[in-house]
Order: C-alpha cells, then sequence, then structure tokens
C-alpha cells in the first residue's frame, strides 16, 4: 500500500512568487494534515482539510491556503511568498478524520521549499 | 493554546549507553504519539499512547504516559548508532484532531 505521497520533493522560489505543493493521502484516509517544519523550530501546524472541507488553520497568515479535492489529495498554496518560508512543508493522512479519537497521523516526506 | 516541552534539545552518547527523552505539559491530551525523522525524511510514527499510566515496549523502546495524560517519556535501552535522528513528540487534543509536537530531540548515538 503506497503511503503518503508529496510532490514536488523540492521547489525553489523567488520573493513573492507563489507556490504550490500537492500532496495524496493513503487510500482510504479522508483527512489531509499540513505541516510546516522550519530549520530549528519543530513541526507548526498549518492547516486540516477532511471530506473536502478545511477543518481548522493554525496561527498562519491568510497568504497560506489550500483546498482538498473530491478524491481527497490536497494542496497547499503560499502566496507573495517571503524568505522566511523557507522550510519543509510536511503533509500527514488519517483515516475519518472527526471521528478518529487517536488521530493518528501517518506523514510524508516533505516538499523542501527554498524561497531565494 | 497547548504546548508541548519536550527535552533535552540534543543528546550525544556512546553506544550502548542508555537514555531518556522527556515530553511535558500543562495540558490534558487524549493520545500522544512519538515519532522518529530521519534527515529528508518525514517523521514515522513509533507509537501512540492513549491510557493515562499506559506503557508500551517496543524492542529496546520503552514509551511511558503520565497517569493524568500531559507528559510522557522515551527511554532508549542500550542505544545504537541505528538510534540516531529526531524524536517527536504530539499530543492530540481532546477534539482530536490537529496534532501538537513538541520542539524535538536530536539524538546521535556514536560507535
Amino acid at each position: 500500500e503506497a503511503g503518503v505521497t508529496q510532490s514536488p520533493t523540492h521547489l525553489i522560489k523567488t520573493r513573492g512568487q507563489q507556490a504550490t505543493l500537492r500532496c495524496s493521502p493513503i487510500s482510504g484516509h479522508t483527512s489531509v494534515y499540513w505541516y510546516q517544519q522550519a530549520l530549528g523550530l519543530g513541526l507548526q501546524f498549518l492547516l486540516w482539510y477532511d471530506e473536502g472541507e478545511e477543518r481548522n488553520r493554525g496561527n498562519f497568515p491568510p497568504r497560506f491556503s489550500g483546498r482538498q479535492f473530491p478524491n481527497y489529495s490536497s494542496e497547499l498554496n503560499v502566496n507573495a511568498l517571503e524568505l522566511e518560508d523557507s522550510a519543509l512543508y510536511l503533509c500527514a493522512s488519517s483515516p475519518q478524520g472527526l471521528r478518529l479519537a487517536k488521530n493518528i497521523q501517518y506523514f510524508g516526506a516533505g516538499t523542501r521549499l527554498s524561497v531565494l | 493554546t497547548q504546548l508541548l516541552e519536550q527535552s533535552p534539545q540534543f543528546l550525544s552518547i556512546q553506544e550502548g549507553e542508555n537514555l531518556t527523552v522527556y515530553c511535558n505539559s500543562s495540558s490534558v491530551f487524549s493520545s500522544l504519539q512519538w515519532y522518529r525523522q530521519e534527515p529528508g525524511e518525514g517523521p514515522v510514527l513509533l507509537v501512540t499512547v492513549v491510557t493515562g499510566g499506559e506503557v508500551k515496549k517496543l524492542k529496546r523502546l520503552t514509551f511511558q504516559f503520565g497517569d493524568a495524560r500531559k507528559d510522557s517519556s522515551l527511554h532508549i535501552t542500550a542505544a545504537q548508532p541505528g538510534d540516531t535522528g529526531l524524536y517527536l513528540c504530539a499530543g492530540a487534543g481532546n477534539a482530536g484532531n490537529m496534532l501538537t509536537f513538541g520542539g524535538g530531540t536530536r539524538l546521535m548515538v556514536k560507535p
């Protein structure tokens, strides 16, 4: 069974540009989570999607947005890129979303975004 | 806002030594998970603890969830170079959705 897959592996952009990151969850998982892991910092929660809806949002500005498609894959968009957006962006998926008490999340390998 | 304090941040030990990593919070979590992350990869789930006082063993790794479900520890016996990596604890709130991560413990085991 395939795990969580993310693309691209690496992304290089310049300040002010837009970045689009993609995530395919494990088959059968309906929830997708996005996290930012900046150098020297822990994982910071960005967004949670379940059944196509945004369920929760972390403490990030509105230029971080995303969506979840009918096949449960997800996209993270970052507009007006700033240097401090350089980080590893991790996607995780879990089954059953709100109905899952344990909230076990399985992570992809991440997209390394570099903003120059 | 729920916070998880993880300690130590860095740990460098010799092969064969024992070590313990701690995760503490003033908040109660419905479950707590431990992950291990290697460079260039995403975190890999090691274990989930759900019940206060629960102890789980995974080969040389022993995980414990505090009685009040506010803290957890990871103990590694006879560490090996293959244990080198970033260890992360993460707590799930009572709403059961987003995870709150600790800052991580970077472990290096020297042969």
